[in-house]
C-alpha cells in the first residue's frame, strides 16, 4: 500500500522560502507510470493544485506560483519535496503532496501538513 | 484556465436521501480528466470518481457520476451517516489543474 508523508516546519516567516517534503514508502518514485505533486488549502478554503513532477525531473507548475515555484525528487531518499519562496500571510495552508498514475488523478494523499507564515 | 463551478454551495439533506451534486466548466472538459473527491473534516481529500463516472477502488456503489463537456454531476443515491462531508470536482487536462470551490452536504 503507498504511503505519502509530508514534513517540514510549520511556521515560516514572510519573505522567507517554505520548504517541504514528502516521503514515499510501499512503492517507487522512480516509477514511469508516476506523477508526485503539491495541493494546499488555505483555511476553510478549497483545494488549489501548486505543481507536479515526472521521476525523470519533467516539471509542471501553476502559473500563479510559477516563479516562486520549485519541485524536486531525491530517488536515492525515495522523496520529493517543495520549495516556495518569498513566502506571505496568503501563503499560509495546509499542503499536500500526492501521487498520480498517468491519466489518473491524484489517488494517493499525504495527511497534510499545517504551514503557517509569520513573523 | 479552466473554472469549475460547483452548485449548491451546500446542501442540507438527511440520511437515505438523494444527494445530486453539480459541476460546471468554463469551457470544454474531456471526460477522462474529470474527477470527483470527498474530504471529511481533518482529512485529505479521498479520489471518487475518476474518468467522470468510474469509482475508484473501494468506493461504495451508491456514489456515481456522470456527464460531458461542459457540465457534470456527482450522485449519492441513499446518503449513508458517513457521507457527510465536502466534495470537489476537479479537472486535470490541461494547465493548471483546478478544483471546484466544493459542495459541502450536511445533515438537514
Amino acid at each position: 500500500q503507498l504511503q505519502l508523508q509530508e514534513s517540514g516546519p510549520g511556521l515560516v516567516k514572510p519573505s522567507e522560502t517554505l520548504s517541504l517534503i514528502c516521503s514515499v514508502s510501499g512503492g517507487s518514485i522512480s516509477s514511469s507510470s508516476d506523477y508526485w505533486g503539491w495541493i494546499r488549502q488555505p483555511p476553510g478554503k478549497g483545494l488549489e493544485w501548486i505543481g507536479s513532477m515526472y521521476y525523470s525531473g519533467t516539471t509542471y507548475y501553476n502559473p500563479s506560483l510559477k516563479s516562486r515555484v520549485t519541485i524536486s525528487i531525491d530517488t536515492s531518499k525515495n522523496q520529493f519535496s517543495l520549495n516556495l519562496s518569498s513566502v506571505t500571510a496568503a501563503d499560509t495552508a495546509i499542503y499536500y503532496c500526492a501521487r498520480r498514475y498517468t491519466g489518473r488523478p491524484f489517488d494517493y494523499w499525504g495527511q497534510g501538513t499545517q504551514v503557517t507564515v509569520s513573523s | 484556465e479552466i473554472v469549475l463551478t460547483q452548485s449548491p454551495g451546500t446542501l442540507s439533506l438527511s440520511p437515505g436521501e438523494r444527494a445530486t451534486l453539480s459541476c460546471r466548466a468554463s469551457q470544454s472538459v474531456s471526460s477522462t480528466y474529470l474527477a470527483w473527491y470527498q474530504q471529511r473534516p481533518g482529512q485529505a481529500p479521498r479520489l471518487l470518481i475518476y474518468g467522470a463516472s468510474s469509482r475508484a477502488t473501494g468506493i461504495p456503489d451508491r456514489f456515481s457520476g456522470s456527464g460531458s463537456g461542459t457540465d457534470f454531476t456527482l450522485t449519492i443515491s441513499r446518503l449513508e451517516p458517513e457521507d457527510f462531508a465536502v466534495y470537489y470536482c476537479q479537472q486535470f487536462g490541461s494547465s493548471p489543474r483546478t478544483f471546484g470551490q466544493g459542495t459541502k452536504v450536511e445533515i438537514k
